[in-house]
C-alpha cells in the first residue's frame, strides 16, 4: 500500500543553525505534500505545503522542496531557533482529496540555545 | 475565528465501555476527517464525513468503530466495548473543500483501563 518514508527520527541542532528532514513517498500518483508541526499536547500545524506542479515553495525560513522523479520532498529550516523544537511529520496525499493523507513517523526536532 | 474544536481532551475508560469523542469543525468546514495516533507514531487515517455523509471509511476498523456528522451539531467517533489496544490519541481535522489543507482539533486521548 502506500506509504510515506520519513529521516531522520531525531534531530538535534544548534541555534541558528540549518535543519533539513526528508521524507520519500511510493505512490506516484500523489501531487500534494504537507508539512505538520506538533508540540506536545496539541495537534499538528500545518507549517508549509507544496503541490506537484512546482518544485520547491519558500516560506520566510521554511523551505519545502520536491523532485517527483526520485519520489521525495524535503524540509529545511534556516537560522532555527529554540521554539523550532517540536515533532515534524511529512505526509502525502492526493490533490483531489488532500485530506486523506498518508503521514510519514515524524521527526522530533531540537534546538540547544 | 475558533479553531477546530475537540472533546473530551482526555477519556478514561474501562474495557468494554464505549468512547464518544466530539468533534466541531471549523466555521465554514463540511468536510470532517478522524485520524488515529498511536505513542512515538504518526496519524493514520481513519474516516471522512462531510455533512450526513460518510465518504471514505477505508481506514477505520469493521468493528466497533463508527463515525456520523450529523446536518446540526459536532461529527462523532463512537467506539464500543473499548480495548486496551483503541488508547490512542484520535485527531479531529476540517476542510472547505475536498481540496483545501486540513486544520487539526488538539485531539482527544483515550486510555483504556
Amino acid at each position: 500500500g502506500e506509504n510515506v518514508e520519513q529521516h531522520p527520527s531525531t534531530l538535534s541542532v544548534q541555534e541558528g543553525d540549518s535543519a533539513v528532514i526528508k521524507c520519500t513517498y511510493s505512490d506516484s500518483a500523489s501531487n500534494y505534500f504537507p508539512w505538520y508541526k506538533q508540540e506536545l499536547g496539541k495537534g499538528p500545524q500545518l507549517i508549509i505545503d507544496i503541490r506537484s506542479n512546482v518544485g520547491e515553495k519558500k516560506d520566510q525560513r521554511i523551505a519545502v522542496t520536491l523532485n517527483k522523479t526520485a519520489k521525495h520532498f524535503s524540509l529545511h529550516i534556516t537560522e532555527t531557533q529554540p521554539e523550532d523544537s517540536a515533532v515534524y511529520f511529512c505526509a502525502a496525499s492526493l490533490k483531489s482529496n488532500t485530506g486523506k493523507l498518508i503521514f510519514g513517523q515524524g521527526t522530533t526536532l531540537q534546538v540547544k540555545p | 475565528n475558533a479553531g477546530v474544536m475537540q472533546n473530551p481532551r482526555h477519556l478514561v475508560r474501562r474495557r468494554g465501555q464505549e468512547a464518544r469523542l466530539r468533534c466541531s469543525p471549523m466555521k465554514g468546514h463540511s468536510h470532517v476527517y478522524w485520524y488515529r495516533q498511536l505513542p512515538e507514531e504518526g496519524l493514520k487515517f481513519m474516516v471522512y464525513l462531510q455533512k450526513e455523509n460518510i465518504i471514505d471509511e477505508s481506514g477505520m476498523p469493521k468493528e466497533r468503530f463508527s463515525a456520523e456528522f450529523p446536518k446540526e451539531g459536532p461529527s462523532i467517533l463512537r467506539i464500543q466495548q473499548v480495548v486496551r489496544g483503541d488508547s490512542a490519541a484520535y485527531f479531529c481535522a476540517s476542510a472547505d473543500r475536498a481540496d483545501s489543507p486540513l486544520h487539526f482539533g488538539n485531539g482527544t486521548r483515550l486510555t483504556v483501563t
